[in-house]
């Protein structure tokens, strides 16, 4: 596996469901990162963390929450979510904050709310 | 309020013309500028990028250029081919690794 990888790729889910998104990077990067995007907007960043600590919450709801067990993954669990929460999922990494500023994105995690 | 924009929502180039895309921002505090390409289903994906200190930045087929007087930056893709087709955001580089994108163009090179 080479680049960033999230998985599932698509997930359907009701408002009472509990779920969780996986990402993993094999770039030996020290920074991950979770994006939402929606429908017609831009990407919106969620959650930076760098050397396994959040280092940013972009005022993103509780029932998103992020766990970063090392630097290669990156999982979001999912509760209670509403039917707006529907969106793209894209996890990200680089070297770390404060390097270069290139991110590498995965593929997505396609999200649908019931 | 949205401190990096692209107004264009599409833009349509014939095959081997040239393909202008634009991007506006408004925070002079921006470090570095960046440009990725996002086809469906997949990830985006870093294309070039140009820091604050220059005006320019080429590679290959693609140039960045950077005015920051007008807080204006363009991508040229030039000759156009069409698996050049996508959705092409810029972004901006704060503090602690912030990306900061605009809300995308989809250019569509037409064979």
């Amino acid at each position: 596996e080479t680049g960033v990888t999230q998985t599932p790729r698509h997930l359907v889910m009701g408002m009472t469901n509990k779920k969780s998104l996986k990402c993993e990077q094999h770039l030996g990067h020290n920074a991950m990162y979770w994006y939402k995007q929606s429908a017609k907007k831009p990407l919106e960043l969620m959650f930076v963390y760098n050397f396994k600590e959040q280092t940013e919450n972009n005022s993103v709801p509780s029932r998103f929450s992020p766990e970063c067990p090392n630097s290669s993954h990156l999982f979001l669990h999912l509760h209670t979510l509403q039917p707006e929460d529907s969106a793209l999922y894209l996890c990200a990494s680089s070297q770390e904050t404060s390097g270069g500023p290139e991110q590498f994105f995965g593929p997505g995690t396609r999200l649908t709310v019931l | 309020d949205q401190q990096v924009k692209q107004n264009s929502p599409s833009l349509s180039v014939q095959e081997g013309r040239i393909s202008i895309l634009n991007c506006d921002y408004t925070n002079s505090m921006f470090d570095y500028f960046l440009w990725y390409k996002k086809y469906p289903a997949e990830g985006p994906t870093f294309l070039i990028s140009i820091s604050s200190i220059k005006d320019k930045n080429e590679d290959g087929r693609f140039t960045v250029f950077l005015n920051k007087s007008a807080k204006h930056l363009s991508l040229h893709i030039v000759p156009s081919q069409p698996g050049d087709s996508a959705v092409y955001f810029c972004a901006a580089s704060g503090q602690g690794g912030k990306l900061i994108f605009g809300q995308g163009t989809e250019l569509s090179v037409k064979p």
